[in-house]
């Protein structure tokens, strides 16, 4: 079946760092891939998505590209701040696997000033 | 304009009552999701609602858990004698239709803790 394995957390950065949290997938199709994240004391939102092969989304200066060669979503961004500080989970949803999207179990990111 | 929205926020039941947890999705939105969140986990994917249709429960944990919506508006989750695995956050969320590429609107969660 369908899975989504990220890195663990939690990951320390000091504000400026380059950040990358892997995310690695598996699935039967041709799944959409998601990164949503969680900021403290609120909901997930959407933060970028891709929905085919080669494809880059990009959200708030944060980065990532649908490789299918090597099955991977791995977010980036150039220079994290205080207020990236919050849980990331990578998904996908596969159309032809029933609509269910799966999460990763999402990556802690502490930003220090 | 009004997001998706979840009550209650916390609920604190003894094992072996039952619970009733309510999702308001956007207005429009045709999908309804519901997910588990244990503490420190991932979110776990529980059952989909295409209008009021769950074509797929498989991902319910055990027959003591059901969910029902009323045409393409509110959506209840039900636990009957909830143990204390149960305890999580239950999450709702919704998109403007069925489709793989969509993006999710979620609610901000009921915090269940069964005692």
């Amino acid at each position: 079946g369908n899975s989504v394995t990220q890195m663990e957390g939690p990951v320390t950065l000091s504000e400026e760092a380059f950040l990358t949290i892997n995310c690695t997938y598996t699935a039967t199709g041709y799944p959409s891939l998601f990164w949503y994240v969680q900021y403290p004391g609120e909901g997930l939102q959407l933060l970028l998505k891709a929905t085919k092969a080669d494809d880059k989304g990009s959200n708030k200066g944060f980065e990532a590209t649908y490789r299918k060669e090597t099955t991977s979503f791995h977010l980036e961004k150039g220079s994290v701040q205080v207020s990236d500080s919050a849980v990331y989970f990578c998904a996908l949803s596969d159309n032809t696997g029933g609509f269910k999207t799966i999460f990763g179990a999402g990556t802690r990111l502490f930003v220090k000033a | 304009g009004a997001g998706v929205s979840q009550s209650p926020s916390n609920k604190v039941t003894e094992k072996g009552k039952d619970v009733e947890l309510r999702c308001d999705p956007i207005s429009g939105h045709t999908a309804l999701y519901w997910y588990r969140q244990r503490l420190g986990q991932g979110l776990e994917f529980l059952i989909y609602f295409q209008g009021n249709s769950a074509p797929d429960k498989s991902g319910l944990p055990s027959d003591r858990f059901s969910a029902e919506r009323t045409g393409e508006s509110v959506s209840t989750l039900t636990i009957q004698r909830t143990q204390q695995e149960d305890s999580a956050v239950y999450l709702c969320a919704s998109s403007l239709y069925l489709q793989g590429a969509n993006e999710q609107y979620f609610g901000p969660g009921t915090r269940l803790t069964v005692t």
